[in-house]
């Protein structure tokens, strides 16, 4: 079964600095790549999503970019803010109507 | 009010326990999960559904059980609890044709 990676496990940036967040997965099959945003006592929300036929999307301050060659995916966060502090998960599944399966989160703080 | 509400929000209980978490959702989706959350593990997936007749095992079902009462309605049970299902459980709900997920506000269930 499909198994994701994401490094690192904590991350602490300069407010107004980039952070970036990378991944791994492991099956070939997978085509649909979204991440999630946790923030302190929620449940993890929708941010940006990526699919196999695209290299790079980009949202505002937030982009993903994708290499399928290597079953690379990252997020991008440009001009970081205090509200960007919060616990970030990647996610791969075969296609956009099927499970997918998390890494392990990536804590993010936003020094100010 | 919520969308994806679960209940109850915090339990605690003794080992060989049964306890039941309930979620429901007014989303109207036909997709729903159970996952728990553990400190560096991510979000593992328990059970899904995909209909009020399908039920899946996830990666980690050992131990627990489900039932999809209703479209709206989806139960978590663990017959005879234990210390290491310690954790913090979420529901999710997602429809047919994108699988953006969209999660409970989670339930912390500690075992004694």
């Amino acid at each position: 079964g499909e198994n994701v990676e994401q490094h690192p496990s904590t991350l602490s940036v300069q407010e107004g600095d980039s952070a970036v967040i990378k991944c791994t997965y492991s099956d070939s099959a997978s085509n649909y790549f979204p991440w999630y945003k946790q923030e302190l006592g929620k449940g993890p929300q929708l941010i940006i999503d990526i699919r196999s036929n695209v290299g790079e999307k980009k949202d505002q301050r937030i982009a993903v970019t994708l290499n399928k060659t290597a079953k690379h995916f990252s997020l991008h966060i440009t001009e970081t803010q205090p509200e960007d502090s919060a616990v970030y998960f990647c996610a791969a599944a075969e296609t956009s109507y099927d499970k997918v399966i998390f890494g392990p989160g990536t804590s993010l703080s936003v020094i100010p | 009010d919520a969308d994806v509400t679960q209940t109850p929000r915090n339990r605690i209980t003794k080992t060989g326990k049964r306890i039941m978490l309930e979620c429901s959702q007014t989303k109207g989706h036909d997709r729903m999960y159970w996952y728990r959350q553990d400190p560096g593990l991510g979000l593992r997936l328990i059970y899904y559904s995909f209909d009020v007749k399908d039920i899946n095992k996830g990666e980690i079902s050992d131990g627990y059980s489900v039932s999809r009462q209703a479209q709206a309605k989806f139960s978590l049970s663990l017959e005879s609890a234990i210390p290491n299902q310690t954790a913090l459980y979420f529901c999710a709900t997602s429809d047919s044709l994108y699988n953006e997920q969209f999660f409970g506000p989670g339930t912390r269930l500690t075992v004694l």
